[in-house]
């Protein structure tokens, strides 16, 4: 079975800082590999996926992550952060044979961003 | 982007009255997904389907059951609550041509059962 680790369930980091995120995983193979974002009171956004090809994957906001195979890796990161971007980012994993298709969350991890 | 709503946003109950929380999409999308998200756990599958009458359960369905009577809605039921449902319920969806599992996910809805 598949599991998503988030080490730090919160991170604090000064607004213009960088924004490192981490997410491990366990799988057989290399899944199909995901970063959502929750704002207060909402639903998940898709940030990025990466599914093939180019390893280091580019989103919305800024955000970047790079699969990093041998370490089973695929932490988020932003060259300098924004009050906005205080959220809450989940990675996710899904099997690349998955009839039904479903992700495996990681537990969280909640931003925040200093003035 | 589907729209997806989800119905009650919020409920306070007591244990042991049956909740019915509801999921309604306008994308035609054929895959539905019935989340619980709680501190520390992320958000942990209930239910799942793959079309009309067809569901099946995900890792923590227990005390928890759903149908799928048309393609626009998916409903989760609660049969006798309990306080360890306390939680926040996310619903998604998925075409099936959605390659690579983009869910899109509606605004939540919070249960407090007392």
């Amino acid at each position: 079975a598949q599991s998503v680790t988030q080490l730090g369930s919160h991170v604090s980091v000064s607004e213009g800082a960088l924004v490192l995120l981490r997410c491990n995983y366990s799988s057989s193979v290399p899944p199909y590999l995901f970063w959502y974002v929750q704002y207060p009171n909402q639903g998940l956004q898709l940030l990025l996926k990466y599914t093939t090809g180019a390893t280091l994957v580019k989103g919305i906001n800024g955000f970047e992550a790079e699969f990093k195979k041998s370490e089973t890796s695929f932490h988020l990161t932003k060259p300098s952060a924004h009050m906005s971007d205080a959220a809450e980012y989940f990675c996710a994993v899904s099997e690349r044979d998955n009839a039904g298709n479903m992700l495996t969350f990681g537990g969280g991890t909640r931003l925040m961003v200093k003035p | 982007d589907a729209g997806i709503t989800q119905s009650p946003r919020h409920k306070v109950t007591e244990t042991g009255t049956p909740v019915t929380l509801r999921c309604h999409q306008t994308e035609n999308h054929r895959y539905m997904y019935w989340y619980r998200q709680d501190p520390g756990h992320g958000l942990r599958l209930i239910h799942y389907s793959y079309g009309v009458k067809d569901t099946d359960k995900g890792e923590v369905s227990d005390g928890y059951s759903v149908s799928r009577s048309k393609t626009e809605d998916f409903l989760l039921t609660l049969e006798s609550a309990t306080s360890s449902q306390t939680s926040v319920y996310f619903c998604a969806s998925r075409d099936s041509s959605s390659g690579a599992n983009v869910l899109t996910f509606g605004a939540g809805s919070r249960l407090t059962v007392l």
